[in-house]
C-alpha cells in the first residue's frame, strides 16, 4: 500500500538557518504531494502542494520538488524564522482529499 | 468564517465507556473527513463523510466505530467500549468539494484509562 517516510525529529535551528525536511513516499499510480503544517493549538493547514512530477510547490518561503525518480518531496526553506516552528506533515494523495496517506510528522523549533 | 471545530479537545474515558467526538465542517462545506493519529504514527484515514451519506468507510475498524454526518448538525465519530488502544489523536477536516482544499480541525486527543 501506499506510505510515506518522513525525517524524524524534532529539529532544532538557529533562526536564519537553511532547512531540510525530508520526505520519501511509496505509492501507486501518480500520487499529488503535499506538505502540511501545524502551528501550537492549531490544526493542520495545507502549506504546499504538487499534482505531477518534476513540479515545484512553494508558499511562504518554502519549497518541495516532486522527484519521481527519487520518489521524493523534500521540504526547504533558506532562512527560517522564529515563527515557522511547527510540526510538518507530508502526505501523499491519490483520489483527490480523501484517503490522504500522511508521514509521521516532524516537529520544527527555531531558536532566536 | 470560522475554522473546522472539533470538540472536545481533551477527552478521557475508562476502558468500557463510550467516546464521542463531534466536528463542525466550515461553513459551506458538505465534505467531512476523520483521520486518526496514534502515537508515534502518522495520520490514518479512517471515512469520509457527506450530508447523510457515508461515502467511504474502508478505514473505520469493523467494531466497535462509527460516524455519521446528519443534516443538521456536526459531524460525530462515535467509539463504544473504547480500549486503550483506541488512545490517539482524532483529526476531522473539511472541504468544499472532494477535490478542493481540506481544512482540518485542532482534533480532539482522546485517553482511555
Amino acid at each position: 500500500g501506499d506510505s510515506v517516510t518522513q525525517m524524524e525529529g524534532p529539529v532544532t535551528l538557529s533562526e536564519e538557518a537553511f532547512l531540510t525536511i525530508n520526505c520519501t513516499y511509496t505509492a501507486t499510480g501518480y500520487p499529488s504531494l503535499f506538505w502540511y503544517v501545524q502551528y501550537p493549538g492549531e490544526g493542520l493547514q495545507l502549506l504546499l502542494k504538487a499534482t505531477k512530477a518534476d513540479d515545484k510547490g512553494s508558499n511562504k518561503g518554502f519549497e518541495a520538488t516532486y522527484r519521481k525518480e527519487t520518489t521524493s518531496f523534500h521540504l526547504e526553506k533558506g532562512s527560517v524564522q522564529v515563527s515557522d516552528s511547527a510540526v510538518y506533515f507530508c502526505a501523499l494523495g491519490n483520489f483527490g482529499n480523501e484517503k490522504l496517506t500522511f508521514g509521521t510528522g516532524t516537529r520544527l523549533t527555531i531558536i532566536p | 468564517n470560522a475554522g473546522v471545530m472539533q470538540n472536545p479537545r481533551h477527552l478521557v474515558r475508562r476502558r468500557g465507556q463510550e467516546a464521542r467526538l463531534r466536528c463542525s465542517p466550515m461553513k459551506g462545506h458538505s465534505h467531512v473527513y476523520w483521520y486518526r493519529q496514534l502515537p508515534e504514527e502518522g495520520l490514518k484515514f479512517m471515512v469520509y463523510l457527506q450530508k447523510e451519506n457515508i461515502i467511504d468507510e474502508s478505514g473505520m475498524p469493523k467494531e466497535r466505530f462509527s460516524a455519521e454526518f446528519p443534516k443538521e448538525g456536526p459531524s460525530i465519530l462515535r467509539i463504544q467500549q473504547v480500549v486503550r488502544g483506541d488512545s490517539a489523536a482524532y483529526f476531522c477536516a473539511s472541504s468544499l468539494t472532494d477535490k478542493t482544499e481540506a481544512f482540518f480541525g485542532q482534533g480532539t486527543r482522546l485517553t482511555v484509562v
